[in-house]
């Protein structure tokens, strides 16, 4: 079966960078794009940037183009997303999401991971 | 802040029909951009509940249902169960943004 697992609960501090994991399995991973999305606390929904773990290109939103950094490993296989010059708007829950369809680059998320709590404090 | 507004919340009795609204404009999903659905439970990850417009994934039940017109997309949950008490979020590609956008949300209370 399909499965996304994500890294675990981190706190940092402001002007720190975090690097989030989201190991894929029961698919093949190449074909089918992943993207992050975060859910600050008690809000809606965010998107952040997706990834084609086929060949590694990203297309990041424009919120985020300066500081997020998405990457992969395709023997492991997991895709990973750095956000850098953390504040504490930064404190979220973080998602990764792979959208329906083989080769797919629009369309909707058909399995998310359980999140990654994100905390910046100092 | 969100390109596509939803009314923050919507409530209904058991058994009765709701809709949710998700307005748009023409870079959205009035550029035939298609929606897709979303819910969330308390403390869970989203679950995807429509996707294409108007289509479940297996598994969905059938009183779920997505239509969209001009600018605006709708998601209507008939028979409402206790069950389906959640926030519900749409979702759509923004061509200004060369991205994708989710809408505000909407709190359904039974």
């Amino acid at each position: 079966q399909v499965q996304l697992v994500q890294s675990g609960a981190e706190v940092k501090e402001p002007g720190a960078s975090v690097k989030v994991s989201c190991k894929a399995s029961g698919y093949t991973f190449p074909s089918y794009y992943i993207h992050w999305v975060r859910q600050a606390p008690g809000q809606g929904l965010e998107s952040m940037g997706i990834i084609n773990p086929s060949d590694g290109s990203t297309s990041y939103a424009q919120n985020f183009q300066r500081r997020v950094t998405m990457t992969r490993d395709t023997s492991t296989p997991t895709v990973y997303m750095e956000l850098s010059s953390l504040t504490s708007e930064d404190t979220a829950v973080y998602y990764c999401a792979r959208v329906a369809g083989e080769g797919a680059l629009r369309g909707g998320f058909d399995y998310w991971a359980q999140g990654t709590l994100i905390t910046v404090s100092s | 802040q969100s390109v596509l507004t939803q009314p923050p919340s919507v409530s209904g009795a058991p058994g009765q029909r709701v809709t949710i609204s998700c307005t748009g404009s023409s870079s959205n999903i009035g550029a035939g951009y298609d929606v897709h659905w979303y819910q969330q439970l308390p403390g869970t990850a989203p679950k995807l509940l429509i996707y294409a417009n108007n289509n479940r994934p297996s598994g969905v039940p059938g009183r779920f249902s997505g239509s969209q017109s001009g600018t605006s997309a709708s998601l209507a949950i008939t028979g409402l169960q206790a069950e389906d008490e959640a926030d519900y979020y749409c979702q759509s590609f923004d061509s200004s943004l060369s991205g994708y956008v989710f809408g505000t949300g909407t709190k359904v209370t039974v």
